[in-house]
């Protein structure tokens, strides 16, 4: 089993519709996880990191963690079709939390 | 945005030949990395700096290597390049992993015939 699971989509969401993207961990041992969008082409940029288990909002995005269930998500309200892009989720691991490992990312497609 | 650039953008070369690829940052971090992109496998981590000097391999290591002399360059070499290396590859850098972000320079597509 991968260390960190996406469903690699395609995912398309109308405007203005919320869009979720999940991912799935093995490492109970997580506490962190952190998401990456990376438009075609470009390199990839954060856009939130969660810490501990239940919600944070940051604007339009919201991240979910649940460490029982070893899942995160990431959810988009109000859809632009600046958000698509491909979402990597990532998790930090190493001794010292020093590396990252990346899920191999959904691409969204936001439908106008 | 970390000021991250990397060096060469574009390249293509030919099955044996040495190929190094430059990343160099100017936020002073202490962290490096070297990833490789490909469809279907996503960031793939290639090896990793944390520090002058101090290096360490990643999960795709092989048939790679890396120095970083300066805090602000991190060079990954391909001793013989095969076709099986072809990939975009990122820079990033970070501060300090475990509460800060890795920046990731804007890649390098490398193709190798």
């Amino acid at each position: 089993q991968k260390e960190v699971e996406q469903n690699s989509g395609p995912l398309s969401v109308p405007e203005g519709a919320i869009a979720s993207l999940n991912c799935t961990y093995s490492d109970r041992g997580s506490q962190s996880f952190f998401w990456y969008r990376q438009y075609s082409g470009k390199s990839p940029e954060l856009i939130m990191s969660i810490y501990s288990n239940g919600d944070k909002e940051d604007g339009r995005f919201t991240a979910q963690l649940n460490k029982a269930s070893q899942y995160v998500s990431l959810l988009i309200r109000d859809s632009q079709p600046s958000d698509s892009a491909t979402y990597l989720c990532a998790m930090p691991r190493g001794f010292g939390n020093e590396k990252l490992t990346f899920g191999t990312g959904t691409r969204l497609t936001i439908i106008p | 945005d970390a000021g991250i650039t990397q060096s060469p953008r574009h390249k293509v070369t030919e099955t044996g030949t040495p190929v190094t690829l430059r990343c160099h940052q100017t936020e002073n971090h202490r962290y490096m990395y070297w990833y490789r992109q490909d469809p279907g496998h996503g960031l793939r981590l290639i090896h990793y700096s944390y520090g002058v000097k101090d290096t360490d391999k990643g999960e795709v290591s092989d048939g790679y290597s890396v120095s970083r002399s300066k805090t602000e360059d991190f060079l990954l070499t391909l001793e013989s390049a095969t076709s099986s290396q072809t990939s975009v590859y990122f820079c990033a850098s970070s501060y300090s992993p475990r509460t800060d972000t890795q920046y990731f320079g804007p890649g390098t597509r490398l193709t190798v015939l």
